[in-house]
């Protein structure tokens, strides 16, 4: 079955880059997703990809998506103790039924 | 907002009592789904519908049943609590047909003692 894998701890000095990875096993992923989860909320989409691209950016996120190492990554510029919260990655496929693989999850610390 | 109402927010049973959560959408979108969420594993999908009286099993069905009689409301039952159930419910819901991100409600979380 799909896997999903990510670190579960990364710190950050307040100003620097945050740089989250997931590993996926699924190579007929279509979408590839990352959400934020603040303490005793949801979770929130942040942004998503297509398969067929290589890096999207949004503001003070990068994707960025090596599809033959099956290997995605979130890039946080200029990280704020807002940031604080767990990263989820997750992978789908191509039809409405299929329900979201998400990996573990991986707490961003920022320290001021 | 996407209109995902989840009751109750906090529950506390004893084991072996039956339970009940609720999710509950305004916009009569056809694809939700119930997924736990636990520490160093992440959010695993229970169960999940694409419309009314149409189900399927995640991966971690076991203990759990679902209905679906009207559009708007997804029921999760655990018919005996165990305290391996003690999570952090979530449901879900797909806004668009074909592909597109989940939308999730706020969450129950549920201790059996």
């Amino acid at each position: 079955g799909e896997d999903v894998e990510q670190s579960l701890f990364l710190s950050v000095r307040e100003g620097d880059s945050s740089v989250i990875n997931c590993t996926y096993t699924d190579s007929s992923s279509t979408y590839l997703y990352w959400y934020k989860q603040e303490p005793g909320a949801g979770l929130q989409l942040l942004t998503y990809i297509f398969s067929n691209m290589d890096m999207k950016q949004d503001q003070r996120l990068t994707v960025l998506l090596n599809k033959k190492d099956k290997h995605l990554s979130l890039r946080i510029a200029d990280t704020q103790t807002g940031d604080s919260a767990i990263y989820f990655c997750a992978e789908g496929g191509d039809t409405g039924r299929r329900a979201l693989t998400f990996g573990s999850g991986t707490r961003l610390q920022v320290q001021p | 907002d996407a209109g995902i109402t989840q009751s109750p927010r906090h529950k506390v049973t004893e084991t072996g009592t039956p339970v009940t959560l609720r999710c509950h959408q305004t916009e009569n979108h056809r694809y939700m789904y119930w997924y736990r969420q636990d520490p160093g594993h992440g959010l695993r999908l229970i169960h999940y519908s694409y419309g009314v009286k149409d189900t399927d099993k995640g991966e971690v069905s076991d203990g759990y049943s679902v209905s679906r009689s009207k559009t708007e409301d997804f029921l999760l039952t655990l018919e005996s609590a165990t305290s391996s159930q003690t999570s952090v419910y979530f449901c879900a819901i797909r806004i668009t047909e074909g592909n597109s991100p989940l939308h999730f409600g706020n969450g129950t979380r549920l201790t059996v003692t």
